[in-house]
């Protein structure tokens, strides 16, 4: 398996608050991208980085930010939890542009 | 912009059957082509693949041609099991916002295989 790990797994939190998911990765790769998933919807997009401090939007970014001040670490936040943000997020990362991307196991979110 | 249209599931069928999941892409330039799978509660894993066309990837018994003249990348296996019961997901890559690197996902399809 890639080594990526996210945390947390699981998360319940109240609608308002903030919160962050982190994904770390030990192979190196230049790209990582965070999407969520929800039924009916796939895979989407929410953004993703193309090295240390480079991110761009994806599709579904509003109410999102990122960050990544290392190679290994690209952390999500949630300025303002809504439950339409209720999902599984998942975490991938891929060596280079035009090439397979690794998925972490995946953390799902809650918003009450 | 780059898309991906794959069949509507859940597909059920009986175990040793063959198995096709048709997948149809738009794009610009020339993508790479994948199929991933889904087991329950997992993240996502890299089934297959295929760089340019005319390329077959192959794995676990699970193949797919990149034919660009009718730009699809269907998915057959031949005599599927139970434990190939999961959701399957046809991608490429593609461009977002000017930058490369992400992979623009198709749906997915729920496959359930019976004994």
């Amino acid at each position: 398996d890639a080594g990526i790990t996210q945390s947390p797994r699981h998360k319940v939190t109240e609608t308002g608050t903030p919160v962050t998911l982190r994904c770390h990765q030990t192979e190196n790769h230049r790209y990582m991208y965070w999407y969520r998933q929800d039924p009916g919807h796939g895979l989407r997009l929410i953004h993703y980085s193309y090295g240390v401090k480079d991110t761009d939007k994806g599709e579904v970014s509003d109410g999102y930010s990122v960050s990544r001040s290392k190679t290994e670490d690209f952390l999500l936040t949630l300025e303002s939890a809504t439950s339409s943000q209720t999902s599984v997020y998942f975490c991938a990362i891929s060596p280079g542009s035009n090439t397979e991307a690794f998925f972490g196991q995946g953390t799902r979110l809650t918003v009450v | 912009g780059n898309s991906v249209t794959q069949m509507e599931g859940p597909v059920t069928l009986s175990e040793e059957a063959f198995l096709t999941i048709n997948c149809t892409y738009t794009a610009t330039g020339y993508p790479s082509l994948f199929w991933y799978v889904q087991y329950p509660g997992e993240g996502l894993q890299l089934l297959l693949k295929a760089t340019k066309a005319d390329d077959k990837g192959s794995n676990k018994g699970f193949e797919a041609t990149y034919r660009k003249e009718t730009t699809s990348f269907h998915l057959e296996k031949g005599s599927v099991q139970v434990s190939d019961s999961a959701v399957y997901f046809c991608a490429l890559s593609g461009r977002y916002g000017g930058s490369q690197g992400n992979l623009i996902f198709g749906k997915g399809t729920k496959l359930s295989v019976k004994p």
